[in-house]
């Protein structure tokens, strides 16, 4: 069956601007996970959506990133007013049990 | 806070060497310890699932084992195809997001 996707699969935008980024994840996952990993470091949580709860945004780095779920299944993250230190590879990742995670290629977004 | 520590951050074998990679944890309540490998460029690959001490899982060269303190990923007979970046991570107590360690980087010449 098909996996995670994520789109765009490259971005490339201006100090300042707006991105999103795009996730449909496995069919029928209820649990839906943001990570963001820049060059040489380990994979950084970001937010995390369950079924219809309350999404955990723990580790959101700051007030610019939001993220939303429509119909417990398409996720869109949002950086708003993009800075350089924004610049890394966007990881989605579904699950169905809330324990094994499956990931998307992911988006490499690059601040100019 | 939990902990994951991975080594060595490099390896290189020869084709047919075999060898392990570690994984060093400290977690309260550890709810489950999962391999990955991830390519460059693509998105980490799922590998296997250790729930607890003792228990071991295989995949083709691969064999994943556990302890109460780390988990060792041992690569048997390595072709050039098994390079990759290794990652390990952890999922514990209440916690709903996965914490990675920094990764293995395995080269295979052949």
């Amino acid at each position: 069956g098909a996996g995670v996707s994520q789109s765009p699969s490259n971005k490339v935008t201006e100090k300042g601007k707006d991105v999103e980024l795009r996730c449909d994840p496995i069919s029928g996952h209820t649990a839906l996970y943001w990570y963001r990993q820049s060059l040489g470091q380990g994979l950084e949580f970001l937010i995390y959506f369950q079924g219809n709860s309350a999404p955990d945004k723990s580790g959101l780095p700051s007030d610019r990133f939001s993220a939303e779920r429509t119909g417990g299944s398409v996720s869109t993250l949002t950086i708003q007013r993009t800075q350089q230190e924004d610049s890394a590879v966007y990881l989605c990742a579904s699950s169905l049990d809330a324990r094994e995670q499956y990931f998307g290629p992911g988006t490499r977004l690059t601040v100019t | 806070e939990d902990q994951v520590t991975q080594s060595p951050e490099a390896l290189r074998l020869q084709e047919g060497e075999s060898s392990s990679l570690n994984c060093s944890y400290t977690v309260s309540g550890l709810r489950g310890l999962f391999w990955y490998r991830q390519d460059p460029g693509k998105g980490p690959e799922f590998l296997f699932t250790l729930y607890s001490a003792g228990e071991e899982k295989e995949k083709e060269r691969l064999k994943a084992t556990l302890t109460k303190k780390e988990s060792f990923l041992h690569i048997t007979a390595p072709k050039p195809e098994d390079s990759a970046t290794y990652l390990c991570a952890v999922l514990s107590g209440s916690a709903r997001q996965l914490t990675f360690g920094s990764g293995t980087q395995l080269t295979v010449l052949p």
